[in-house]
C-alpha cells in the first residue's frame, strides 16, 4: 500500500517549456487535488477532482490543466511554464467525508519543480 | 469563500515548555479543522483534527480546542520535544462543492530548543 505516488521528485524547465506531473492512489479515494507549497504562502489548492470524471478550479488554476484519467490517476500539466510557477507541488487525496476517516487529506511526497 | 489566518508565523519555545498556535476563520458553515504538521522536506501529515460539534480533543501531548463562536481554533502541544519541530498548517473545511475543500493556514514554524 504505496499511499499517494507523484513524479517526477524534482524537475528543472526552463521557462515556456511544457510538462506534466504525475499522480496515482492506491487508497481508492474518490477525491484527489493538487496543490503548490511557497515560502510564507502555505498550501494552496490548483485544481481538485471530486471524482472520476470531473475536475474543478482552486484558489490558483491559472497556467495549469488537469486531468482526472481513471479513480487512480490526477495529473497536472504546466503547458508553457513561467519563473512564477517554481515551487512544491503536492498532489494529495481523501475518501468520502462521511466514511470513518474519509476527511483526512493523505499527500504524496512532493514534486520540487524550479523553471529558470 | 473560506480564509484562514495562523499565528504567530514563528515559535520557539524550550524542551519541555508548552506550544500554542492559534488559527481563526471567516465562514461560520465551515465544520471540520484538521491541524497538520510538516516536517523538513516532507509531506504533510494529519496529527489531530476535530469537527464542530466538538469543543476540544486531545491526544496524548496535543490538543485542539475549536471556539465557534468566535471562529478560532488551537492547537497545544505540551512538554514539547525536540521532534515536535516542524512547520504546522491548520485548515478548514466548508460544506459541499467547492466549500468542500480543505483551506491552509499560512503555517507555523516551531523550534524546540533543548
Amino acid at each position: 500500500n504505496a499511499g499517494v505516488t507523484q513524479t517526477p521528485k524534482f524537475q528543472v524547465l526552463k521557462t515556456g517549456q511544457s510538462m506534466t506531473l504525475q499522480c496515482a492512489q492506491d487508497m481508492n479515494h474518490n477525491s484527489m487535488y493538487w496543490y503548490r507549497q511557497d515560502p510564507g504562502m502555505g498550501l494552496r489548492l490548483i485544481y481538485y477532482s471530486a471524482s472520476e470524471g470531473t475536475t474543478d478550479k482552486g484558489e490558483v488554476p491559472n497556467g495549469y490543466n488537469v486531468s482526472r484519467l481513471n479513480k487512480r490517476e490526477f495529473s497536472l500539466r504546466l503547458e508553457s511554464a513561467a519563473p512564477s510557477q517554481t515551487s512544491v507541488y503536492f498532489c494529495a487525496s481523501s475518501g468520502k467525508p462521511w466514511d470513518r476517516g474519509g476527511n483526512t487529506i493523505y499527500f504524496g511526497e512532493g514534486s520540487w519543480l524550479t523553471v529558470v | 469563500g473560506e480564509n484562514v489566518e495562523q499565528h504567530p508565523s514563528t515559535l520557539s519555545v524550550q524542551e519541555g515548555d508548552s506550544a500554542v498556535i492559534k488559527c481563526t476563520y471567516s465562514d461560520s458553515a465551515s465544520n471540520y479543522f484538521p491541524w497538520y504538521k510538516q516536517e523538513l522536506g516532507k509531506r504533510p501529515q494529519l496529527i489531530i483534527d476535530i469537527r464542530s460539534n466538538v469543543g476540544e480533543k486531545k491526544d496524548q501531548r496535543i490538543a485542539v480546542t475549536l471556539n465557534k463562536t468566535a471562529k478560532h481554533f488551537s492547537l497545544h502541544i505540551t512538554e514539547t520535544q525536540p521532534e515536535d519541530s516542524a512547520v504546522y498548517f491548520c485548515a478548514a473545511r466548508g460544506y459541499g462543492g467547492s466549500q468542500g475543500n480543505l483551506i491552509f493556514g499560512k503555517g507555523t514554524k516551531l523550534s524546540v530548543k533543548p
